[in-house]
């Protein structure tokens, strides 16, 4: 077990609806970044939340946003969902920017948007 | 053209083969690099870091070429349970992980 959880496990949403997806980063790790990964494919960077604030984003639109709390959990909100968005949503909690500091990986919310 | 490119595969060997994988990428600014595994469905677990000189673990060799953009895995004697996704993962700056598409790996009895 990583230490890092997430919530929910399998979510299933209709399209134009919104979520919110939850994680729990590992105790000491102040940094958090959130992943989609499509089926099939390897995870895409969405962005990265360092000590509250966004760190850095990915390709991706601003209806994906997120926040960290003072805990360094942190949120992904996803607006007006489309088909698309149907994957695998990963969190990975790392202490500070450290180049080489292992990212440990949640067990991932599973989202369906029909 | 994606950033970190990997053979889908499957690659499909019987056990206690010798397999290899092989990933390139596209940033020569990128930092730092890594394997990754990824079991059906779970999420995806270092496997361990790539550096120029070579490292090993056990039956694993990972080897980064920065000349060529070049990354490799090698697994010696394969096992059943060696079977699973294997990520190519490249860390330009902050752990902001750029990955490959995977290479999946099939063992067989």
């Amino acid at each position: 077990e990583t230490g890092v959880t997430q919530s929910p496990t399998h979510l299933i949403k209709t399209r134009g609806q919104q979520v919110t997806l939850r994680c729990s980063s590992q105790s000491g790790h102040n940094t958090v970044s959130w992943y989609q990964q499509a089926l099939g494919q390897g995870p895409q960077f969405i962005f990265q939340y360092y000590r509250e604030e966004e760190n850095g984003r990915g390709n991706f639109p601003p209806r994906f946003s997120g926040l960290q709390f003072p805990n360094y959990s942190s949120e992904l909100n996803v607006n007006a969902l489309e088909l698309d968005d149907s994957a695998l949503y990963l969190c990975a909690s790392s202490s500070g920017q450290l180049r080489d500091t292992e990212a440990f990986f949640g067990q991932g919310t599973r989202l369906t948007v029909v | 053209r994606k950033e970190v490119e990997q053979d889908p595969g499957p690659f499909n060997v019987p056990e206690g083969a010798t397999v290899a994988f092989n990933c390139t990428y596209s940033n020569s600014a990128s930092q730092s690099f890594f394997w990754y595994r990824q079991d059906c469905r779970k999420e995806p677990k270092l496997l361990m870091s790539v550096y120029s000189s070579g490292n090993e673990d056990g039956r694993f060799t990972a080897q980064l070429n920065r000349a060529s953009q070049y990354i490799s895995l090698l697994i010696r004697d394969s096992k059943l349970s060696d079977s699973a996704t294997y990520l190519c993962v490249v860390n330009n700056a902050g752990n902001m992980l750029t990955f490959g598409g995977g290479t999946r790996l099939m063992v067989k009895p």
